[in-house]
């Protein structure tokens, strides 16, 4: 089956540091990734949707200049916490897109391990 | 808008319980339904889908019906085992709304032997 990958798994950082996360499709291209942000014990919130090659669209609420996404190519995008502080600590989750013509269809997403973002 | 509505845990069950999660959805279009379940520290993974009316998605023991008429979606399993235990989260899909993903809150099943 189709298999997200992202990097790092953890990650500590101080207060007004910048984190970069990737996220990356290994045996497929998708043209669609999602970002998502989970609190403990919540459900999942969709913080942006990333298109190759073009801007991200980012959900009401998340500001796009504090979370830098880059979809640069078919199999890669990354997220940018830029000057982090302890309320951006939390749990992110990225998912790729499903192709036409695989068994899991366009409406499928494969989700990546996640990244546990802890600011100091 | 799209939504989706899951029964609030957590789920306590004993070893070899019948175990069903309600799960009930609006939209607007046509939705893909699906079950996702995440182990302690882990990453979502897809549990089952179902993407038109009457359609039954089942893996791993676990089976669900998409049921229009009564915009459901109930994840079942007939005997539940401690390696269960998990967060189930219950999600569409809608081609409407640009594929994005809707989540339910998600519930917390613990199995006990």
């Amino acid at each position: 089956g189709a298999v997200v990958s992202q990097h790092p798994s953890r990650v500590i950082c101080k207060s007004g540091t910048s984190v970069k996360i990737e996220c990356r499709s290994l045996d497929f291209q998708a043209t669609t990734m999602f970002w998502y942000r989970q609190f403990p014990k919540q459900s999942l919130m969709l913080m942006a949707t990333s298109n190759e090659g073009s801007k991200a669209t980012y959900e009401q609420g998340v500001e796009k200049d504090k979370f830098l996404i880059n979809h640069a190519s078919l199999t890669l995008s990354t997220l940018t916490v830029t000057s982090a502080h302890p309320e951006d600590s939390s749990f992110y989750i990225c998912s790729a897109r499903g192709l036409s013509g695989t068994s899991g269809g366009t409406d499928t997403q494969y989700f990546g391990p996640g990244t546990r973002l802890t600011v100091l | 808008g799209n939504s989706v509505t899951q029964m609030e845990g957590p789920v306590t069950l004993s070893e070899e319980a019948f175990l069903t999660i309600n799960c009930t959805y609006t939209a607007t279009g046509y939705p893909s339904l699906f079950w996702y379940v995440q182990y302690p520290g882990e990453g979502l993974q897809l549990l089952l889908k179902a993407t038109k009316a009457d359609d039954k998605g089942s893996n791993k023991g676990f089976e669900a019906t998409y049921r229009k008429e009564t915009t459901s979606f109930h994840l079942e399993k007939g005997s539940v085992q401690v390696s269960d235990s998990a967060v189930y989260f219950c999600a569409l899909s809608d081609p409407a709304g640009g594929f994005k993903t809707i989540f339910g809150a998600g519930t917390r099943l613990f199995v006990k032997a």
